[in-house]
């Protein structure tokens, strides 16, 4: 079936740095979400994207169909950046399908 | 601005017990869904439901069964709880493909 590979696993920043997440899938996804998870563990939508790049303070995400993939970058970390990091595609074929990725947690250092 | 209130928070079930999760929305969205999140790990799709008694099964629907009887309201029922298992269950719904997650139900098995 359709599968969401999602890279790093893990990831540690130095606030005021900054880094990217990727999200691989094995088929071609018709629009891609991504989503913060926080320690209390509810789940914010962070972009929906169809296509093209989305922008947001210091969160910057990219959807490429074409190629199969989607990056979130984030710059200037913060503290309260920390927490997991999801993103969900939908494929074509299966309307209101969303297939989430395994994760990224991201920890901000002092 | 709109709510997703999943009851209850917390449920501790016995072994081979039938359980029922229940989730309403206020946002009036046509598709709601019912995720399993295990500690440490992504989401899976257990049922989604497109519209009112609409069902669909997602990849882990084996032991779970879902209803749909209003637009507003979502429950998912535990068929037979299997001893010492742990999740969290998380509600969702959507318009346009953006998605809003409840707080989550924890779920232990004595």
């Amino acid at each position: 079936g359709d599968q969401v590979e999602q890279s790093p696993s893990a990831l540690s920043l130095h606030e005021g740095t900054g880094s990217a997440l990727r999200c691989n899938f094995t088929t071609t996804m018709r629009a891609v979400q991504w989503f913060q998870q926080n320690s209390r563990g509810s789940l914010i939508n962070l972009f929906y994207l169809a296509s093209g790049t989305k922008e947001n303070g210091r969160l910057k995400s990219t959807f490429n169909s074409k190629e199969s993939y989607s990056t979130l970058h984030i710059r200037d970390a913060q503290l309260e950046d920390s927490g997991t990091y999801f993103c969900a595609a939908e494929g074509f074929y299966n309307q209101g399908k969303l297939i989430f990725g395994q994760g990224t947690k991201l920890s901000i250092k002092p | 601005g709109g709510i997703i209130t999943q009851t209850p928070k917390f449920l501790i079930g016995q072994e081979g017990q039938k359980l029922t999760l229940k989730c309403q929305q206020n946002f009036n969205h046509d598709t709601m869904y019912w995720y399993r999140q295990d500690s440490g790990k992504g989401l899976r799709l257990i049922y989604y439901s497109i519209t009112e008694n609409d069902l669909q099964k997602g990849d882990l629907s084996e032991g779970y069964d879902a209803s749909r009887e209003k637009k507003s309201s979502f429950s998912l029922t535990v068929t037979s709880a299997q001893k010492n298992e742990m999740a969290v269950f998380l509600c969702a719904s959507s318009i346009r493909d953006t998605l809003y997650f409840g707080a989550g139900t924890r779920l232990s098995v004595l």
